[in-house]
């Protein structure tokens, strides 16, 4: 069974700064997907990224980005420039390419942001 | 635009009572999805639907129920109500299977005591 583990229950990182969250994960699977969500206060999982394993360059979006490893099966989050906003937990998922229908989350990462 | 709406919002059960967790989207997804979320765990998929008449377990079956007779709508029944099944529940749905991006609503928060 795919098991995805972020080790890192909390973080902090001052307004403006930069700050990695960390994702392993577990797969004998070649095709297969990856995603950030982020939870927010108001409870409502929102999909920050998402990183096909064949494609070799990260995904990024605005200010978020990823460092993806595949032989590593690594899959960090880079949040630049934090804003108040960015607070929230945030989780890693995977997926099997062939069979999405369920996604595999990891323990989640609360992320706080220092003014 | 709604997208994904899940009610109610919050509920107490008692042991043994049982109640359904509605669910629509105004989205035409012909994906949706159950998923619970335990205190300080990441969430686990319940159940989940490819289509209207169409519905499969996921990793956390037992004790739901789930139906799916409209593209709109994909209600959770839960039948004799247990304190394991105290979890934030919430409903999602997707355009393509699972490896696109999920919407997902705001959850329902079940106690059961």
């Amino acid at each position: 069974a795919q098991t995805v583990t972020q080790s890192q229950p909390e973080m902090s990182v001052q307004e403006a700064e930069t700050v990695t969250l960390s994702c392993t994960y577990d797969t004998s699977e070649s095709d297969y997907y990856l995603f950030w969500y982020k939870q927010p206060p108001s409870r409502q999982m929102i999909l920050v990224i998402r990183q096909e394993a064949y494609k070799q360059q990260n995904a990024t979006e605005n200010r978020f980005s990823v460092n993806f490893q595949k032989a590593a099966k690594s899959f960090s989050l880079k949040i630049s420039d934090s804003q108040l906003g960015d607070a929230a937990m945030y989780f890693c998922a995977y997926t099997q390419g062939n069979a999405g229908n369920m996604l595999t989350f990891g323990g989640g990462t609360r992320l706080m942001v220092k003014p | 635009n709604a997208g994904v709406t899940q009610t109610p919002k919050f509920r107490i059960l008692k042991i043994g009572q049982s109640m359904t967790l509605q669910c629509t989207q105004d989205m035409n997804h012909n994906y949706m999805y159950w998923y619970r979320q335990d205190p300080g765990m990441g969430l686990k998929l319940i159940y989940y639907s490819v289509g209207a008449g169409i519905t499969d377990k996921g990793e956390v079956p037992n004790g739901y129920n789930v139906s799916r007779s409209t593209t709109e709508d994909f209600p959770l029944r839960l039948e004799l109500a247990a304190p394991s099944q105290t979890s934030v529940y919430f409903c999602a749905s997707s355009r393509l299977l699972g490896t696109e991006k999920l919407f997902f609503g705001s959850g329902t928060q079940l106690s059961v005591l």
